[in-house]
């Protein structure tokens, strides 16, 4: 079975800092991965996806992603914070399956200070 | 034009009641789900059909049911409503199949607040 990990809860960084949000997966094959940005109020939309090739990938907003398969972890950066990015991130991992079943971590409440 | 579109955007109802939430995606695709998000965030998927056809369904109350009338659509229709069912419902679509990676899009939610 899949399952995803986010181990913070909630991250507080100052605007202009770096930002790392850590994501680690179980999976029995090559995952598919996500991750997916929900700003208050709104629906999720997804900031950068993975399932082959480069493993450092490059999203909107100026975040990125790098794929450690030795790791089973696929975390989200970005150098430099905007207000903006205050949001709730998560992360997914998808099935190769035609039930096209994501499973989604818990989530990574971002807080930015001004 | 809105991709995945979800209505009502708030629904406010007694204890008891039975109310329907509407999903209609305009982006082609074959598959659509449901998601229920609680109040700390987690989300969690409740159905999926693919092709009008219901293939992922989790551990839901009989009380909850999905309609797909046509693979654009998916409705879902709450019986009995009870306080725990108060939550933040999504829909989503994507085009899912054998070697084609499942990115979802999601609608902007239904916010269920059950008095």
């Amino acid at each position: 079975a899949q399952s995803v990990t986010q181990p913070d809860i909630h991250i507080t960084v100052s605007e202009g800092a770096s930002l790392e949000l850590r994501c680690n997966y179980s999976y029995g094959a090559t995952p598919y991965l996500f991750w997916y940005v929900q700003s208050p109020g709104q629906g999720l939309q997804l900031l950068l996806k993975y399932f082959s090739g480069d493993t450092l990938v490059q999203g909107i907003k100026g975040f990125e992603a790098e794929f450690k398969r030795s790791q089973s972890s696929f975390n989200l950066r970005k150098p430099s914070v905007h207000w903006s990015d205050a949001a709730e991130y998560f992360c997914a991992v998808g099935a190769q399956t035609n039930a096209g079943k994501s499973t989604f971590g818990d989530g990574t409440t971002l807080t930015v200070k001004p | 034009d809105t991709a995945v579109s979800q209505t009502p955007k708030y629904l406010v109802t007694q204890m008891g009641n039975d109310k329907s939430i509407k999903c209609e995606q305009n982006l082609g695709h074959d598959t659509m789900y449901w998601y229920k998000q609680d109040s700390k965030k987690f989300l969690k998927i409740m159905f999926s059909y693919n092709n009008k056809e219901l293939i992922i369904n989790e551990t839901v109350p009989n009380r909850f049911s999905p309609k797909s009338p046509d693979k654009a659509h998916l409705n879902l229709h709450i019986n009995s409503l009870e306080l725990g069912d108060s939550a933040v419902y999504f829909c989503a679509s994507s085009q899912a199949g054998a070697g084609i990676y499942n990115e979802q899009f999601f609608g902007p939610g239904t916010r269920l607040t059950v008095l």
